[in-house]
């Protein structure tokens, strides 16, 4: 596709319960990011790929919280035992650059809300 | 205290209005600074992207950094109702590999 697609769009869950959240990076791109958005809090980084390697992962709020990149492409979030905070859009960015971040590119988000 | 502040609004003016949005921040390394607009429901779309201090303009859009103040601007001109959205600021350092965002402010122009 064009741009940066993420799966699924709105999810709804039980707390307690995993959860997977699926980014399609632009076709080339090398670099990777997941940011959360919550209701008046702006953009929070979680963490950053260079190809399949995370050499920053220092926003990932507890070890609740994981992410896996697989052939430079598709990354993948998983949330375990989810809790009510994590409630929040999942948002994911490619770039081409390598040196400096540019211009991130950003998917649409996955909602998530835990009940 | 947040490395980058931004007034959450929301803001809400007339078309044709002159808009005036801005962010402080405390890492004196921040080298490079960006505006991203995000509609409803939409991901964030970069707007202005601007190194160390000085200004930019690009149609209706002037982006002022003032690195001694350590703070940025953002002026839209002659605001139209498609310009109604949240609009964040994002910093970096040189090198850095991450962008830091402020808050974002709601903006709502008023036929």
């Amino acid at each position: 596709g064009a741009g940066v697609s993420q799966s699924p769009s709105n999810k709804v869950t039980e707390k307690g319960k995993d959860v997977e959240l699926r980014c399609d990076p632009i076709s080339g791109h090398t670099a990777l990011y997941w940011y959360r958005q919550s209701l008046g809090q702006g953009l929070e980084f979680l963490i950053y790929f260079q190809g399949n390697s995370a050499p920053d992962k220092s926003g990932l709020p507890s070890d609740r919280f994981s992410a896996e990149r697989t052939g430079g492409s598709v990354s993948t979030l998983t949330i375990q035992r989810t809790q009510q905070e994590d409630s929040a859009v999942y948002l994911c960015a490619s770039t081409s650059r390598r040196g400096g971040v540019g211009e991130l590119f950003f998917g649409e988000g996955s909602r998530l809300t835990v009940l | 205290q947040k490395e980058v502040e931004q007034d959450p609004g929301p803001l809400s003016v007339p078309e044709g209005a002159i808009v005036s949005l801005n962010c402080t921040y405390s890492n004196s390394a921040f080298q490079y600074f960006m505006w991203y607009r995000q509609y409803s429901r939409k991901g964030p779309e970069l707007l202005m992207y601007t190194y160390s201090s000085g200004n930019k303009e690009d149609g209706r859009f002037t982006a002022q950094v003032d690195k001694s103040s350590k703070y940025i601007s953002l002026f839209i001109r002659d605001s139209q109702p498609s310009d109604s959205a949240t609009y964040l600021c994002a910093m970096t350092p040189q090198g850095a590999q991450k962008l830091v965002f402020g808050q974002g402010t709601r903006l709502t122009i008023n036929p």
